[in-house]
């Protein structure tokens, strides 16, 4: 599975738009891009995936490039409850069972 | 809809003490099941997965076993406590025919050795 690259971290004024930003240059054509987030002491919590077009659900969007090599996932009004370490993780489906955390960023959303 | 219990949330032991860890997962059949540890400071890493009843795979070589004696029951174990098995235990299932959803995961048990 491919690697991914994500800033240390990031701060985002609560209420505004928070754009989380993640590099996979060698990501591979039926790799999928997911999203996780760990609030502390907490399990992770899966937000959104996708392969090529742009996602929206109920927690965020996800604009994937088209060459596919970066993502941002938008949160569109960041809350101080989506202060957390955000993951992005590229896995083929079907692929290998792991499913295989980084180091994630950290966002802090301020008041 | 589908649940995951994971149980205790927090526990203390001795070392060279035994472990027990139970996940168990409602609301579905046939999951795959895994086991991750978080140390502290660090990543999650993949321990133990499982495609079926009786059927474990190991990831990391290490004091601890796994094993799935019914399909939604997955339970992590050590004859021996070390210190270094301290961490945040979190166990975790997804569809077995995989798809595209992602993994759902536990709260976590975080275990300190002594």
């Amino acid at each position: 599975d491919a690697k991914t690259t994500q800033p240390p971290s990031m701060d985002c004024a609560e209420g505004r738009a928070a754009n989380l930003p993640c590099n996979h240059s060698t990501i591979s054509g039926n790799e999928y891009v997911y999203w996780y987030r760990q609030i502390h002491s907490q399990g992770p919590q899966y937000i959104i995936h996708g392969l090529k077009n742009n996602e929206t659900n109920e927690m965020a969007s996800l604009i994937i490039t088209e060459d596919r090599k970066s993502s941002t996932l938008i949160l569109p009004h960041a809350t101080l409850r989506d202060t957390a370490v955000y993951y992005c993780i590229v896995k083929a489906q079907g692929g290998s069972e792991k499913l295989v955390f980084g180091k994630g960023m950290k966002l802090t959303v301020n008041p | 809809s589908q649940t995951i219990h994971q149980w205790p949330a927090t526990l203390v032991q001795p070392v060279g003490s035994p472990l027990s860890l139970e996940c168990t997962v409602e609301g579905t059949s046939n999951p795959n099941l895994y086991w991750y540890r978080q140390a502290a400071g660090r990543g999650l890493q993949l321990l133990f997965y499982s495609v079926g009843i009786g059927q474990i795979s190991s990831e990391v070589p290490q004091n601890l076993s796994a094993s799935r004696p019914q399909d939604r029951q997955f339970i992590l174990s050590s004859k021996k406590l070390l210190l270094s098995d301290s961490g945040f235990y979190l166990c975790a299932w997804r569809h077995r025919t995989g798809g595209n959803g992602g993994y759902t995961f536990g709260s976590g048990t975080r275990l300190t050795v002594v």
